[in-house]
């Protein structure tokens, strides 16, 4: 069955500092992959997401991930953090009929 | 454009009483899922409805959660009777059909605490 892993729960990066948020998944096809964003009491945002087209792939608030299928990988970065990402990020997986499956999350917390 | 509406957004209850949460998709919007997000943890699918059928209900414990999409628009979900660790945050989300690129977009959840 297709799943991601996302370690470490919680990420600490300096404020201008690169943001890198983990992710391998486990699929026996090739997969759609997701990255989404949810702020505090919110519900969960598309940051980008990757359908076999191009892999490099960017998205909304200056974040991209790299598909490399030989990694198993889909790691989402940022070349300089800001506050507002302050925030917890979820990688998931699409299924059949596009559901979704979730990694734990990381919480992101910027440092000044 | 109106996003995935949900209500209401806090619920406390106590255990064994029940509980029932509505959503409101994006128009035209056909595929309808309920996940359950526990706090610490990434959401998990318990439904989904394609218009008015359902299309995937593995995951819902059918002996206390039921839900229901009438007219394949707006859902409810319904807990009855609620245990401690159905505390939680029910997440509502809508996509245009089911296919893998179809983008998710979610509301703002309803957080559910049973004390």
């Amino acid at each position: 069955a297709q799943s991601v892993t996302q370690l470490g729960s919680h990420v600490s990066v300096s404020e201008g500092a690169l943001v890198l948020l983990r992710c391998n998944y486990s699929s026996s096809v090739p997969p759609y992959l997701f990255w989404y964003v949810q702020y505090p009491n919110q519900g969960l945002q598309l940051l980008l997401k990757y359908t076999s087209a191009a892999t490099l792939v960017k998205g909304i608030n200056g974040f991209e991930a790299e598909f490399k299928k030989s990694e198993t990988s889909f790691h989402l970065t940022k070349p300089s953090a800001h506050m507002s990402d302050a925030a917890e990020y979820f990688c998931a997986v699409s299924r059949e009929n596009n559901r979704l499956a979730f990694g734990k999350g990381n919480q992101v917390v910027v440092i000044p | 454009e109106a996003g995935v509406a949900q209500s209401p957004r806090y619920k406390i209850i106590e255990k064994r009483q029940s509980v029932a949460f509505w959503c409101n998709p994006i128009s035209g919007h056909a595929t309808l899922y309920w996940y359950q997000q526990i706090l610490g943890q990434g959401p998990k699918l318990l439904i989904q409805f394609q218009n008015n059928g359902v299309v995937d209900d593995s995951q819902l414990p059918k002996d206390r959660f039921s839900a229901e999409r009438l007219k394949g628009v707006d859902s409810t979900l319904k807990i009855q009777p609620a245990k401690l660790e159905d505390s939680a945050v029910y997440l509502c989300a809508s996509s245009l059909a089911a296919r893998g690129t179809d983008t998710q977009y979610f509301g703002p959840g309803t957080r559910l605490t049973v004390l």
